[in-house]
């Protein structure tokens, strides 16, 4: 089975312009993550959905940061306008509903390694 | 004070000694905690989870101390292939979906 899939791998963009990251997740799991890991913070947890609706955003840094999943298989996460701060790796991840034999294990996309300008 | 709370390190380990490093959280009600491994420039990936009587798997054992708060990993006979930074990951207890990962313990692994 594929894992998570993110795109891109790697944006350049420069401050003001909008950026938009992807995600599909592997199918039948139902939670949908959205990391941002740098440095400074390491891994921040920006929002999360379940079954496609998002149940805690309060991770997202401000409103310039956004994030949809309009169905099972995709998620977006979008800044508008982007700005030299937001430069990180954004990982997204994937989980089966925790019980029974699942441990509750996220499992991560590769990342989409942001830089703005 | 930092939900979960992890030593940077590095831990410099010769190959086949045995390393072990804890994590500590603030959150008393936290149900769920595991240990996960990031190697560099990669994505995190589960290592363990964390049972309340401890666990092993291998070379890994896992300990769970409620009273204190912390979760330890304990690492024998060291491979250079377990050089990579280890994260500790809490849930917040109002929510299993609020994972609260530490900013990692380095380990190196040296001939």
């Amino acid at each position: 089975d594929a894992g998570v899939i993110q795109s891109p791998r790697h944006e350049v963009t420069e401050m003001g312009q909008e950026v938009t990251l992807r995600c599909k997740p592997i199918s039948g799991h139902d939670y949908l993550f959205w990391y941002r890991q740098t440095m400074m913070r390491g891994l921040e947890l920006l929002i999360y959905f379940n079954n496609n609706v998002p149940i805690d955003d309060s991770g997202m840094p401000e409103d310039r940061f956004s994030a949809k999943m309009p169905n099972a298989s995709f998620s977006t996460l979008k800044i508008q306008p982007s700005e030299p701060r937001d430069s990180a790796v954004y990982f997204c991840a994937s989980s089966p509903r925790p019980g029974g034999s699942n441990t509750g294990e996220l499992f991560f996309g590769e990342g989409s390694r942001l830089t703005v300008l | 004070r930092k939900e979960v709370e992890q030593d940077p390190g590095p831990f410099n380990v010769p190959e086949g000694a045995t390393v072990a490093f804890n994590c500590t959280y603030s959150n008393s009600a936290s149900q769920s905690f595991f240990w996960y491994r990031q190697d560099c420039r990669k994505e995190p990936k589960l290592l363990m989870s964390v049972y309340s009587s401890g666990n092993e798997d291998g070379r890994f054992t896992a300990q769970l101390n409620r009273a204190s708060q912390y979760i330890s990993l304990l690492i024998r006979d060291s491979k250079l292939s377990d050089s990579a930074t280890y994260l500790c990951v809490v849930n917040r207890g109002d929510s299993w979906g609020k994972l609260q990962f530490g900013a990692g313990t380095q380990v190196v692994v040296t001939p």
